[in-house]
Formats: C-alpha cells, sequence, structure tokens
C-alpha cells in the first residue's frame, strides 16, 4: 500500500511532442504528490507538486493531472526539448508522515531533435 | 547548485573496509535524510534526522551507521559493506519534517562501488 507504480520505465520522444508519465497509488492517506527530474550526475530535483484539492497544476510547459478516484496522477511535458532529456520520479507523502517521501521507480526520458 | 554538497563523489571499497560518506547543507534547514538509488528500483529512503534526531530508520542494515552532529552536518559511517550495497548514496535535507510539504533538497550524491 506504500508503494507508488510509474510507467513507462523509458519513453523516447521527438522533439515539439508531447511526454506523459503516469503515475498510481493505494494509500488514500496521501495528500502530496511531487515530480522530480534528475540529470545524470546530479540529484533529483522538484519540477512541480500538486495537492489532491485539484485536479490540474500547470507549471510553463509542465502539466500535472491528477485523477483522486482513480488514484493516478500525470505528468505532461509540452512542446518536448532535447534539454528535457532526463530521468523523471513521481512520488506521495502524507501528512504526520515526517515528510517520508515514496518514489516511483522512474522514467528515462529521450528527446530526440 | 542546491546547497546540498557530498563528498567524496566516488568511492570505491572492499568488503572489509570502513568508509564515512559526508553531507552538508547551506540551506539553513532542520532535516536531512539519507537515501539510496540502485539500478531500475526506487529511490529508498533509509534514515531522516530533525533537528538531529534520527525519526526513521527504514530498516537498514546495521553495517550502514548515520551520524547527525549538527543540522547542517550528515555522515553516513560503511563497514563491512556487500557488493549489492553498490549504489548511489544521495543525501537531501528540507526546513523540517512537519506536514507533507516540505521540499526536499537533494546533493548530487555518491557512488558507491564494492568490491
Amino acid at each position: 500500500q506504500q508503494q507508488v507504480k510509474q510507467s513507462p520505465q523509458s519513453l523516447i520522444v521527438q522533439k515539439g511532442g508531447i511526454s506523459i508519465i503516469n503515475c498510481a497509488y493505494e494509500n488514500t492517506a496521501f495528500d502530496y504528490f511531487p515530480w522530480y527530474q534528475q540529470f545524470p550526475g546530479k540529484g533529483p530535483a522538484l519540477l512541480i507538486a500538486i495537492r489532491p484539492d485539484v485536479s490540474e497544476k500547470k507549471e510553463g510547459r509542465f502539466t500535472i493531472s491528477f485523477n483522486k478516484s482513480a488514484k493516478q496522477f500525470s505528468l505532461h511535458i509540452m512542446d518536448s526539448q532535447p534539454g528535457d532529456s532526463a530521468t523523471y520520479f513521481c512520488a506521495a507523502s502524507r501528512s504526520g508522515g515526517y515528510n517520508k517521501l515514496i518514489f516511483g521507480a522512474g522514467t528515462r526520458l529521450a528527446v530526440h531533435p | 547548485e542546491t546547497g546540498v554538497t557530498q563528498t567524496p563523489r566516488h568511492l570505491v571499497m572492499g568488503m572489509t573496509n570502513k568508509k564515512s560518506l559526508k553531507c552538508e547543507q547551506h540551506l539553513g534547514h532542520n532535516a536531512m535524510y539519507w537515501y539510496k538509488q540502485s539500478a531500475k528500483k526506487p529511490l529508498e529512503l533509509m534514515f531522516v534526522y530533525n533537528f538531529k534526531e534520527q525519526t526513521e530508520n527504514n530498516s537498514v542494515p546495521s553495517r550502514f551507521s548515520p551520524e547527525c552532529p549538527n543540522s547542517s552536518h550528515l555522515f553516513l559511517h560503511l563497514h563491512t559493506l556487500q557488493p549489492e550495497d553498490s549504489a548511489l548514496y544521495l543525501c537531501a535535507s528540507s526546513q523540517d519534517t512537519s506536514g507533507s510539504y516540505n521540499e526536499q533538497f537533494f546533493g548530487p550524491g555518491t557512488r558507491l562501488t564494492v568490491l
């Protein structure tokens, strides 16, 4: 019940295309869903996050869609660029959980020119 | 730069060695974390410290021993490791561990290889 399942494991997108990464969770106590971006040789960095009281959050080309009833959330990268090539992790945590993040397994995104 | 530094960046050690990983944060945070990142596996939380007190030990084997002398520094002491412990060890910090919305800032990690 603590797991966060992420798919796909890897993704190849052409420049200008839309990248979509999906995550699903079981624990209904989770109330914070961040996405982290990791480049080779670097640690993960927070990209965008959402709380379950909204169904969508957009920051620039990055959008999180959240479906509370289905216990699913997804990251959409519009107009994907080669510089977006990185590994993306979804995560979840809950209030009172000591800020403990449960991560998905990651998606390696390659955006081809 | 995220404000979280880790040394060394790479470490190769034998199974009988003793070594330590160091993490330092320059963000004025009060919580620090150790994570293990293995290939094709989710990041695994190992330890959490809040105001220098350990609040989480995620069933980590005793061959990993954390130390948090103050809110800015975190160590991971390693001894008698196994080859399967080879991984990227990431340190992170956050303001504290209250609520669920404290952003965690990650260091670049230490790539550990156990021979």
